[in-house]
């Protein structure tokens, strides 16, 4: 089955700057990968998604890339926030007769103000 | 809001007993995802359905078990409760099997074994 693994497990950044999360999946079938942020107590809500036909996707302050033959995709917070502080995670599935959801571990990211 | 609700919101129960745990989808939403979220942990997917029928199982312990009715709520029974079971719920739906649309999540159900 798949396999997503999700990097670092912690991250913590200066309000301003950039982060960065990686994720790696292991089945080249898995065609659709989104991010979720969840922030404390509450429930993981989509924040952006990226198809496999599409190398990167941008919504204001945060990007995703997507690397097919590698098999990994990441996503990029620029400016920082201290809003942007929760638990982020990846997710690879595979669209068409067979639905499963594979999350990675998730990341989480503390902003310093 | 997401839509989708779950019930009951927290649930404090003894080792050895058995609860289930209840998932109204967002209307119109045929298939609907149970996830187990440990402390500190990620996203476990232990069970899918849609439109009724079983779609695709993770890492779901033979204690636990799930069902979609003909109204499309689901129920995630766990018996034989022990201690490790403790952890946070996560119901999700969405509303088509072939296409990469969104999954919403419930607010979760906390389950406290002790």
């Amino acid at each position: 089955g798949e396999n997503v693994e999700q990097h670092p497990s912690t991250l913590s950044v200066q309000e301003g700057d950039s982060a960065v999360i990686k994720c790696t999946y292991s089945d080249s079938a898995s065609n659709y990968f989104p991010w979720y942020k969840q922030e404390l107590g509450k429930r993981p809500q989509l924040i952006i998604d990226i198809r496999s036909n599409v190398g990167e996707k941008k919504d204001q302050r945060i990007a995703v890339t997507l690397n097919k033959t590698a098999k990994h995709f990441s996503l990029h917070i620029t400016e920082t926030q201290p809003e942007d502080s929760a638990v982020y995670f990846c997710a690879a599935s595979q669209w068409g007769g067979y639905q499963k959801v594979t999350f990675g571990t998730g990341t989480k990211l503390q902003v310093i103000p | 809001d997401s839509g989708v609700t779950q019930t009951p919101k927290h649930l404090i129960t003894a080792t050895g007993q058995r609860v289930t745990l209840r998932c109204s989808p967002r209307s119109g939403d045929l298939s609907v995802y149970w996830y187990q979220q440990s402390l500190d942990q990620g996203l476990q997917f232990l069970i899918q359905y849609y439109n009724g029928e079983e779609r695709a199982k993770g890492n779901i312990l033979e204690r636990f078990s799930a069902q979609q009715f003909p109204d499309l709520h689901s129920e995630l029974n766990l018996s034989s409760l022990e201690l490790g079971d403790s952890a946070l719920y996560f119901c999700a739906s969405s509303s088509t099997w072939d296409r990469d649309t969104e999954a919403f999540f419930g607010q979760g159900t906390r389950l406290t074994v002790v």
